[in-house]
């Protein structure tokens, strides 16, 4: 039964970085057809995608949060993690990792990114000084 | 502000039938998905490529695609089924996910 489970500091400074590691067990992280996100929610609000990483280290983050995203994988440690860089208050939220599904089309032979069909737990974060 | 336009908030008795909307100009061109987030949990998906079931999905809950407009349906509400629903779909590039400004579901 594969797993995903998040984990990093729950207290952030204003303008730090906030470095968030997703440890996926059960399964190697290289296995299937898959790809791994972040997604957080902010209390009150709903849900955002920050971004995803693929098995080949390529990512893509949301241009709403300005270049302030790194996304990496460590398929050594069955990890991928996410770098989000001088946050504010407004980055405290609860943080999800996840994992996406990438379907085959069989009869044009592309693949599409699909639903994020499994996720970690959460972990809450707080920017305050 | 949301490219995916959800409805903020709907309440039904048990047994009922509960619709839950979700508006956009990329529904056409684009598969949708659906999440249920129960309080203090984290989100589970329910629907993906617009109407599939996950295995270990209810079968009460089902999704439907008109054209700008995707609707999941929980057919029999049950009290378990209260929470936060959230759609979600690529924007107009295919390139990044948006989510819906979720619908929060009160059963009665």
């Amino acid at each position: 039964q594969v797993q995903l489970q998040e984990s990093g500091p729950r207290l952030v400074q204003p303008l730090q970085a906030l470095p968030l590691t997703c440890t996926v067990s059960g399964d190697s992280i290289t296995s299937g057809d898959y790809y791994w996100a972040w997604i957080r929610k902010p209390a009150g609000k709903g849900l955002e995608w920050i971004g995803h990483v693929y098995r080949s280290g390529t990512f893509i983050d949301n241009p709403s949060l300005e270049g302030r995203v790194t996304l990496s994988i460590d398929t050594s440690k069955n990890q991928f993690s996410l770098d989000l860089r001088y946050v504010t208050a407004a980055d405290t939220a609860t943080y999800y990792c996840a994992r996406g599904a990438i379907y085959f089309d069989y009869w044009t032979g592309n693949t599409s990114d699909g639903a994020f069909d499994l996720w970690g737990p959460g972990t809450m974060v707080t920017v305050s000084p | 502000s949301y490219e995916l336009t959800q409805p903020p908030s709907l309440s039904v008795s048990p047994g009922q039938t509960a619709r839950i909307t979700c508006s956009g100009d990329v529904l056409p061109d684009h598969y949708a998905y659906w999440y249920q987030q129960r309080p203090g949990q984290a989100p589970v998906l329910l629907i993906y490529k617009d109407s599939e079931r996950p295995s270990g999905i209810p079968g009460r809950f089902s999704g439907t695609n008109s054209g700008t407009t995707v609707t999941l349906t929980i057919t029999g509400v049950q009290a378990e089924d209260e929470g936060d629903y959230y759609c979600q779909a690529p924007d107009t590039s295919g390139t990044y996910w948006m989510f819906g400004g979720g619908t929060k579901l009160t059963v009665l």
